[in-house]
């Protein structure tokens, strides 16, 4: 099992492009996540979604936007890129009937920069 | 203020030696906890996890819980080199709570 694969690994943008981040998982988990990660400031939730064709907010949702038409894939999007969201960005999933607890598995992440 | 406090570093111990981490919290119906270790330039991985409070031990990992105190601590046994990462508590009210609350992070490096 590859578990959860994130594409791309990196990407550099510039100030108003768009781009999609893909999450990818083989694990039949209900529950995947998008997060941000900056230093000093641990992971942050962007959104969520707790089964196929459903999508939450999360901590910090503002621009971006998801959507999960599978079950096994997670699409994180940004519209109109902005300095402020060079980040790292990690999705994970969860629970499944057979699984323990709420532990949450990570993909790699994707390493963005916005110029 | 953040609802789980973590002490991001860095900490940089000789090899062997007891690492000690914590964080602290203000949810108090938070039941379930987690460790995390973050390795450089990948994902985080689940260390240990415990409920309530108490002590659980796996190898030379030991996790502690004080819901009075609303504080969590890791220790690291006879410390490696290869601990060396970045450690992160987690958090949430039940075993089936989607969302966990998140420390910063504490940067650990163990010198050979």
């Amino acid at each position: 099992n590859a578990g959860v694969t994130q594409t791309p690994k990196f990407r550099v943008l510039k100030t108003g492009q768009s781009m999609t981040l893909l999450c990818a998982q083989d694990m039949n988990h209900e529950y995947m996540y998008w997060y941000r990660q900056d230093p000093g400031m641990g992971l942050r939730l962007i959104h969520y979604s707790v089964g196929e064709g459903t999508t939450a907010k999360g901590e910090v949702p503002d621009g971006y936007n998801v959507s999960r038409l599978k079950k096994q894939n997670f699409l994180l999007g940004l519209e109109s890129a902005a300095p402020s969201q060079t980040s790292v960005y990690f999705c994970a999933s969860s629970y499944s009937p057979q699984g323990l607890y709420n532990e949450q598995f990570f993909g790699p992440g994707t390493r963005l920069t916005v110029l | 203020q953040k609802e789980v406090e973590q002490d991001p570093g860095p900490l940089s111990v000789p090899e062997g030696a007891i690492v000690s981490l914590n964080c602290t919290y203000s949810n108090s119906a938070f039941q379930y906890f987690m460790w995390y270790r973050q390795y450089s330039r990948k994902g985080p991985e689940l260390l240990m996890y415990t409920y309530s409070s108490g002590n659980k031990e796996d190898g030379r990992f030991t996790a502690q819980v004080d819901k009075s105190s609303k504080y969590i601590s890791l220790f690291i046994r006879d410390s490696q080199p290869s601990d060396s990462a970045t450690y992160l508590c987690a958090m949430s009210p039940s075993s089936n709570d989607y969302k966990l609350s998140f420390g910063a992070g504490t940067t650990v490096t163990v010198r050979a």
